[in-house]
């Protein structure tokens, strides 16, 4: 498996909602990581998790909560979401932080904040 | 901070011919790694080809390659016989190395949009 899948693909939620975003992975990989990307823009960071650990938080409002589970799962919770937070959620994998053979990509998740 | 620069928002090519998309970035590291990832309209970003700053060599995957010069900062991809299907948008990335705070940040250039005219 060479994959990172995430769940939902699409996802319509009002800002007293609370709903969560899925990432999955079974390559073995240690380091997953959540980026935020807006249309026509590069993807930008917003936490890195190493071996289970949240080892960066790219000063992201409290509204967003990452867990990492276990090592192949990755969530974001999301809880009193803005409108401005609607963008492509994607999630991605690396076999060290480092992230030196590449970084494995999800296809996203679409979310929209109403 | 690192930044990665890549000074051309879209380029067109005819398909069977050849492009090249620009990068630059700007470190005070010698030991690196360098990306280019495509997007297509799917929304997936695919790996293309992945550069060592401490090789000199220049990666290449089929007809993928890159010119990597390491003193100027710069880091081209060269997409050779191009298809329909290499349209997407591509991005350079940074990974720094082991240690530091920026550990784990993988910075993107603001990307290239590339069309492909049959």
């Amino acid at each position: 498996d060479t994959e990172v899948t995430q769940t939902p693909k699409h996802l319509v939620m009002g800002m007293t909602n609370k709903k969560s975003l899925k990432c999955e992975q079974h390559m073995g990989h240690r380091a997953m990581y959540w980026y935020k990307q807006k249309a026509k823009k590069p993807p930008e960071l917003m936490f890195v998790y190493s071996y289970e650990k949240l080892s960066i938080n790219e000063s992201v409002p409290s509204r967003f909560s990452p867990e990492c589970p276990n090592s192949s799962l990755l969530n974001l919770h999301l809880h009193a979401l803005q409108p401005e937070d609607s963008a492509l959620y994607l999630c991605a994998s690396s076999q060290e932080r480092q992230g030196n053979y590449g970084y494995t990509f999800g296809s996203g998740t679409r979310l929209t904040v109403v | 901070a690192q930044t990665v620069t890549q000074s051309q928002p879209e380029m067109s090519v005819q398909e069977a011919e050849t492009v090249t998309l620009s990068c630059t970035y700007d470190t005070s590291e010698s030991d690196y790694y360098l990306f280019w990832y495509k997007q297509p309209p799917s929304r997936q970003m695919i790996l293309v080809i992945r550069q060592e700053a401490y090789k000199q060599q220049n990666a290449t995957e089929n007809r993928f390659s890159v010119n990597f010069q390491k003193a100027a900062k710069s880091f081209s991809l060269k997409i050779s016989d191009s298809q329909l299907g290499d349209a997407a948008m591509y991005f350079c990335a940074y990974s720094p190395p082991r240690g530091g705070t920026s550990y784990g940040k993988l910075t993107f250039g603001q990307g290239t949009i590339l069309t492909v005219h049959p």
